[in-house]
């Protein structure tokens, strides 16, 4: 059974790069049958999508977010990363990691990893 | 402002039905399926609902999904207190480059 977990930073400082890691387990990053994607939940909104990766490195951006987010694989690890760049007060946010079903911009996520606040602040 | 519109909250005493309202577009729901989570606080989203009106294994049939033009509904029958949640639509939106949306997110209390 698939299970994904958010580790890194809980503060970052306003302009500097958000970095978060997805480890994924009971299954292969590598796997053709599997897309991994971010999520975020600022406090009390509703959720955003970040974007996706599939393992080939195909990459799908929320297009508000495509000019400071990168996320990218690595298969040796069976993790998948998160980073947004030129953060500000409004990056903080609950960060879930995720695994989109049939495509890199499926709404059908499952499962999902618990999720990690992350604080813009200095 | 999220895309896709949900009332802020639902309440209903157990036993009863209650329904989630979940609205949008043309470019949204009105052209592509409609997908549900509920967020406990502290664990992960669990997937619902899919394709408007599925069920995945494990989810309880108490659990139901409904679309119709550019809105969908959930219904939560025979309400238990475990319940008590937030629940958040989702769907592929069309407009410009394509993006995942999402509902803003109901809580449901069970008095």
């Amino acid at each position: 059974q698939l299970q994904l977990q958010e580790s890194g930073p809980g503060l970052v400082k306003p302009s500097e790069t958000l970095s978060l890691t997805c480890t994924v387990s009971g299954g292969s990053i590598s796997s053709n049958s599997y897309y991994w994607g971010w999520i975020r939940q600022p406090p009390g909104k509703g959720l955003e999508w970040i974007g996706s990766i599939f393992y080939s490195g195909s990459t799908y951006y929320n297009p508000s977010l495509k000019s400071r987010v990168t996320i990218s694989i690595d298969t040796s690890k069976n993790q998948f990363s998160l980073k947004l760049s030129s953060v500000t007060a409004a990056d903080t946010a609950v960060y879930y990691c995720a695994s989109p079903r049939l495509s890199g911009y499926s709404p059908w996520f499952d499962p999902w990893g618990q999720g990690t606040l992350v604080t813009v602040s200095s | 402002q999220s895309v896709l519109t949900q009332p802020p909250s639902a309440s209903g005493t157990p036993g009863q039905r209650v329904t989630i309202s979940c609205s949008g577009s043309s470019s949204n729901i009105g052209s592509n399926h409609v997908y549900w989570y509920q967020h406990l606080p502290g664990k992960a989203p669990k997937l619902l609902i899919y394709r408007n009106n599925q069920r995945p294994s494990g989810v309880p049939d108490r659990f139901s999904g409904s679309k119709s033009g550019t809105s969908a509904s959930l219904a939560i029958s025979g309400l238990r207190s475990e319940d008590e949640a937030d629940y958040s639509c989702a769907a592929w939106d069309d407009s410009l480059s394509g993006l995942v949306v999402f509902g803003g997110g109901t809580k449901l209390t069970v008095l």
